[in-house]
């Protein structure tokens, strides 16, 4: 079983749907990261989060550190929010423990 | 504003070469991690740096090394390459480690390499 688990592997939605991506981690943190990385390679780091939640224009994350469960939220999806979605913990370590991402493709 | 600068983007060398890739932190930070991700994968870490020491090691070969230098760029150096070393290696950086909360990781666009 993987530390960390995201749902579900693969989205496809209609802009303007509102969307959410879930994580679950097994393992103490430090913080837990959002990611962003489009075809081609580059990420983006999107929200850190060690509680509560925060938000970035139609982008909201929330965290429950009891029940080591996290969820991104896309409202108004758009095309261009297309990409893979990452979670990935941080630790006692310098190291990020990645979940396996979560496809979405927003179509017009 | 700034971000992780990477180089170089794309590198094709054969097996056995020698490669070296680097990574030039966003200004004032002092800490780089390489990450590597294979086609398909997750990324992988593979090592850290902390003010010029290695901070924390990963799945990084023998084969492999790298290091920070005195202006906080690092250098990924890759020997006796291998067609399994083919993937995207990542760099980012932070102001601190992530060890302590509230330091945020920023992401290089990556170097692409390719092993024939």
């Amino acid at each position: 079983k993987n530390e960390v688990e995201q749902s579900p592997q693969n989205l496809t939605a209609q802009e303007g749907e509102f969307i959410t991506i879930n994580c679950s981690y097994s393992v103490g943190i430090s913080a837990l990261h959002w990611l962003q990385q489009h075809p081609g390679g580059g990420i983006v780091s999107l929200f850190m989060l060690s509680s509560g939640k925060k938000k970035h224009g139609r982008l909201i994350a929330t965290i429950n550190i009891q029940e080591k469960h996290s969820s991104l939220h896309i409202t108004a999806s758009h095309p261009r929010d297309s990409a893979v979605y990452i979670c990935a913990v941080s630790g006692n370590t310098d190291k990020l423990i990645f979940g396996t991402g979560t496809r979405l493709q927003v179509f017009p | 504003a700034a971000g992780v600068i990477q180089s170089p983007r794309h590198l094709i060398k054969e097996k056995r070469e020698t490669a070296t890739l680097k990574c030039y932190p966003i200004p004032r930070h002092d800490t780089v991690y390489w990450y590597q991700q294979g086609p398909g994968q997750d990324p992988q870490f593979l090592i850290s740096f902390y003010e010029k020491m290695q901070s924390d090691k990963g799945s990084i070969p023998d084969r492999f090394s790298a290091q920070q230098f005195s202006d906080y760029h690092s250098e990924l150096n890759m020997s006796s390459l291998e067609l399994g070393d083919s993937a995207l290696y990542f760099c980012a950086s932070s102001l601190g480690r992530m060890i302590e909360v509230g330091n945020t990781i920023y992401f290089g666009e990556g170097s692409w390499l390719t092993v024939v």
